[in-house]
């Protein structure tokens, strides 16, 4: 199972963009890198999934390197809701032993 | 988007006192389940990895007789936290497994907020 490496914290402001990066440098061939947001008390929320380059949907942006061994999340014109803790994960491969181990994370605090 | 969801979203139990929580996939089936736990700041930690139709596979410390997980159809996991005890107030998370192709995501329910008394 490959460990993750995220920033403890980070902070922002309304309007700005986001760029939370993740190193995985032990990621392997068949694993997916997938993202997700948690609120306190809450279950976490997907956000996106990328193999390789980039990938982009409503809410964020994936980007990739050739190497895969580390990812960043862009989160364009953030908000005060979007204060939260923020998980990059890998593995989802298809195979019945694979799982996914969450990492510390990373939380976000948003200022006005 | 995949929704799972949890049942009861809380629960206040005796110490000694058995509880079931409930996990369901609503529009997708999912052989296989997961279960964790989550204590205040700190990340999920796995507890048990469910699958339907065969015995579920529990990470280390996490004590198989304490924690009953049956995953009976596709769509529904269930974890009985047996005699519980304070320490065991945590909040519970699920999640469920879809898979499309060779690609796999996890889709996590909203959790249970479980106070031992």
């Amino acid at each position: 199972l490959a460990k993750t490496t995220q920033p403890i914290s980070m902070d922002s402001y309304e309007g700005q963009e986001v760029n939370i990066t993740c190193s995985h440098n032990n990621i392997a061939t068949n694993d997916y890198i997938t993202w997700y947001q948690q609120f306190p008390s809450q279950g976490p929320r997907f956000i996106i999934q990328g193999y390789k380059t980039k990938v982009t949907n409503e809410v964020a942006s994936l980007f990739i390197p050739a190497d895969r061994k580390s990812s960043t999340l862009s989160l364009p014109r953030v908000s005060l809701s979007d204060t939260a803790v923020y998980y990059c994960l890998v593995g989802g491969t298809y195979s019945s032993a694979s799982k996914i181990i969450f990492g510390s994370g990373t939380r976000l605090s948003i200022r006005p | 988007g995949a929704v799972v969801s949890q049942h009861p979203s809380r629960v206040i139990c005796k110490s000694g006192t058995s509880v079931k929580i409930e996990c369901r996939s609503l529009d997708f089936q999912a052989t296989t389940m997961f279960w964790y736990r989550q204590f205040p700041k700190q990340s999920l930690m796995l507890m048990a990895t469910s699958n339907e139709g065969s015995k579920a596979t529990y990470e280390q410390g996490v004590e198989k007789d304490k924690f009953l997980i049956n995953h009976a159809s596709l769509t529904l996991s269930t974890l009985t936290v047996t005699s519980a005890h304070p320490e065991d107030s945590s909040f519970y998370i699920c999640s469920a497994r879809r898979t499309v192709g060779f690609q796999e995501t996890q889709y996590f329910g909203p959790g249970t907020r479980l106070l031992v008394l």
